[in-house]
């Protein structure tokens, strides 16, 4: 299994452009979410879905869209990139059920806008 | 919304040294996990507390849950320069058991 693929691993954007941050999943996880992690601030979390055609905001979904059209792919869209969006984006995975699972986070894309 | 912080921020210690880092809510806990992110890495779950006053143990690191279920800690006993890294709590909401939130998280330096 190669458990939870970011595609790209770095990417440098100019403020206005959008682009697509790729997430793939091979588990059959039906949880995924993506995060943002900048220095001091923790990873917080943009959007998540909890199956295929299902997604709702986070704690900070301004700026990024999300679809689920399968259980496997959940891609971060940046509509127009602001300086502000300049962070480390994590796709993270996880079974529904409540047992001693956690997340398993992909590699992370490295983004900077400039 | 709910705040969970950790403290110490930053935490430096010699090869041998224990450490502890310690995660508190503004509100109840539901479940809490902790992770483990090297340097330039992602983060890895490490564990997961369900019950009021829960104790598990992986080598030599021990979680607790808090009784009011609104703190938690990591204990490592005898560090390891494998050890460094920053640990992160969340809170698994019960509710919606897709959302996490994070800590603030605690970044563990080991030196020989």
């Amino acid at each position: 299994n190669a458990g939870v693929t970011q595609t790209p691993k770095f990417q440098v954007l100019k403020t206005g452009q959008s682009m697509t941050l790729q997430c793939a999943q091979d588990m059959n996880h039906e949880y995924m979410s993506w995060y943002r992690q900048d220095p001091g601030m923790g990873l917080r979390l943009i959007h998540y879905s909890v199956g295929a055609g299902i997604t709702d905001q986070g704690e900070v979904p301004n700026g990024y869209n999300v679809s689920r059209s399968t259980t496997e792919d959940f891609p971060l869209r940046l509509l127009s990139a602001a300086p502000s969006q300049t962070s480390v984006y994590f796709c993270a995975s996880s079974r529904r059920d409540r047992g001693n699972y956690g997340y398993t986070f992909g590699s992370g894309t490295r983004l900077t806008v400039v | 919304g709910q705040q969970v912080m950790q403290i110490p921020q930053y935490q430096h210690v010699q090869e041998g040294e224990d450490f502890t880092t310690y995660c508190n809510s503004s509100t109840t806990l539901s479940n809490i996990q902790w992770y483990k992110q090297r340097p330039g890495g992602h983060p890895v779950f490490l564990i997961q507390l369900v019950k009021s006053g829960e104790v598990k143990k992986q080598k030599r690191l021990t979680f607790q849950f808090g009784e009011a279920k609104k703190n938690s800690s990591l204990h490592i006993t005898a560090t390891q320069t494998t050890d460094v890294g920053t640990y992160f709590c969340a809170d698994r909401n019960t509710g919606t058991a897709s959302k996490l939130t994070f800590g603030t998280g605690t970044r563990l330096q080991v030196t020989l």
